[in-house]
């Protein structure tokens, strides 16, 4: 497909396990980002990748939460240790960087994983 | 730091008039902003950006404006239609940061 897509769309976990989310940005786009929304709340920005790279890790809650890239494309978000204040729905977004670095910062957005902490 | 703040009261307005929702920041004024429509259980869909020496935008049924000496950006949304119905997110563009606001819920009524 030619958007981005995230797994899983739901999952329900129990606290204290670990939950590992994937995005598949869409094919060419160089940036990548993660966010987090909870019920009634705007989008929490979480990490940002540029390549493989993280340059801005600013928002992640706590170091429960990692991030990584490999090959400039697909991404996975990990939660260790989960806590029920973890529960959210967890976006990625990915955007196109021009020739030069030129960042067009519109962002295209997957579906979301759903993350239920029991 | 730099806030954001969308109207938190969703917005009810007739089928046919224009919807105007307001988006305000409150420090200094960001390189450019977005407009996002968020629908439930998906994720925000891209609609509109404004540069800062843009005092208006149109896409279609769509226009932005960008005050900066109010801090502020309208979006309008003429002859608005009940499938407009859904979550408007305004975005902020500065220092390679993005920073959304929580988004104004709008219901067009047939």
């Amino acid at each position: 497909g030619a958007g981005v897509s995230q797994s899983p769309s739901n999952k329900v976990t129990e606290k204290g396990k670990d939950v590992e989310l994937r995005c598949d940005p869409i094919s060419g786009h160089t940036a990548l980002y993660w966010y987090r929304q909870s019920l009634g709340q705007g989008l929490e920005f979480l990490i940002y990748f540029q390549g493989n790279s993280a340059p801005d890790k600013s928002g992640l809650p706590s170091d429960r939460f990692s991030a990584e890239r490999t090959g400039g494309s697909v991404s996975t978000l990990t939660i260790q240790r989960t806590q029920q204040e973890d529960s959210a729905v967890y976006l990625c977004a990915s955007s196109l960087i021009l020739a030069g670095g030129q960042n067009t910062d519109t962002q295209y957005f997957g579906p979301g994983t759903r993350l239920t902490v029991l | 730091s730099q806030k954001i703040e969308q109207n938190s009261e969703a917005l009810n307005i007739q089928e046919g008039k224009t919807a105007t929702l307001t988006c305000n920041y409150t420090n200094y004024s960001p390189a450019y902003l977005q407009w996002y429509r968020q629908d439930p259980g998906r994720g925000p869909v891209f609609l509109l950006l404004i540069r800062e020496n843009e005092k208006e935008k149109r896409k279609e049924r769509l226009k932005v404006t960008f005050d900066t000496t109010l801090k502020q950006s309208l979006f309008h949304i003429t002859a608005s239609q009940p499938a407009d119905s859904a979550t408007y997110l305004c975005a902020l563009v500065q220092d390679d940061k993005i920073i959304f606001g929580k988004g104004t819920r709008l219901h067009i009524l047939p």
